[in-house]
């Protein structure tokens, strides 16, 4: 099956300090997408990216979807306190289903 | 208004015991899934319905069984709840069986089998 490797597990860093985090995959992705989950919440969806190339930004987050169509990543610049969880890619290859990244645990320091 | 809602979000269970996780959309998707969440975080695919048909059924235990009653509705039933079977359930719907429209997904449940 399809398996998307996400990195970094986990990060800590400093209020204000730009974060990058990115996914890869050992597969064709059609569609990637990324998702925010919060303590005691289910994901939410940040970004969804249809196009090799895409460059799309939501606010402070800038996703792209690689040109090889094999990974993504995903940017938030100057990191607020609230900007803590776990964020998760998620691609969808030559079948329908989603499948998810292992997630990034985002700690921000105040 | 919730979009999706679990219930309960949290369930506190013996070893043995049979239980139940309610899951309702009103977004009018006509696609729903459940979701396992471990204590490492990851999401795995359990099951997923498509207009009350079943349409994904992955290695899971037959002690897990899906009931979709109508497209707004997906129910979990869990019989002989074994100690593994503790982490949070997420139930999520789509409006159609396309992952790039995304998912939508409920709170979670928080199964703790002791």
């Amino acid at each position: 099956g399809q398996q998307l490797n996400q990195s970094p597990q986990s990060m800590f860093i400093q209020e204000g300090e730009d974060v990058s985090m990115n996914c890869t995959s050992s597969s064709i992705f059609n569609t990637w997408l990324w998702y925010k989950q919060d303590p005691g919440e289910g994901p939410v969806l940040l970004i969804a990216l249809y196009k090799a190339g895409e460059l799309t930004s939501n606010g402070r987050l800038t996703a792209q979807f690689g040109i090889t169509r094999k990974d993504s990543f995903l940017n938030i610049s100057a990191s607020i306190p609230s900007d803590v969880g776990i964020y998760f890619c998620a691609g969808q290859g030559s079948g329908s289903r989603l499948t998810f990244g292992e997630g990034t645990q985002l700690t921000v320091n105040p | 208004d919730t979009a999706v809602s679990q219930t309960p979000k949290y369930l506190v269970t013996q070893m043995g015991n049979d239980k139940s996780i309610k899951c309702e959309q009103n977004l009018g998707h006509d696609t729903m899934y459940w979701y396992k969440q471990d204590s490492k975080k990851f999401l795995k695919i359990m099951f997923s319905y498509n207009n009350k048909e079943l349409i994904i059924n992955e290695t899971v235990p037959n002690r897990f069984s899906p009931k979709s009653p109508d497209k707004a509705h997906l129910n979990l039933h869990i019989n002989s709840l074994e100690l593994g079977d503790s982490a949070v359930y997420f139930c999520a719907s789509s409006p159609l069986y396309w992952a790039n429209y995304g998912y939508t997904f409920g709170s979670g449940t928080r199964l703790t089998v002791v």
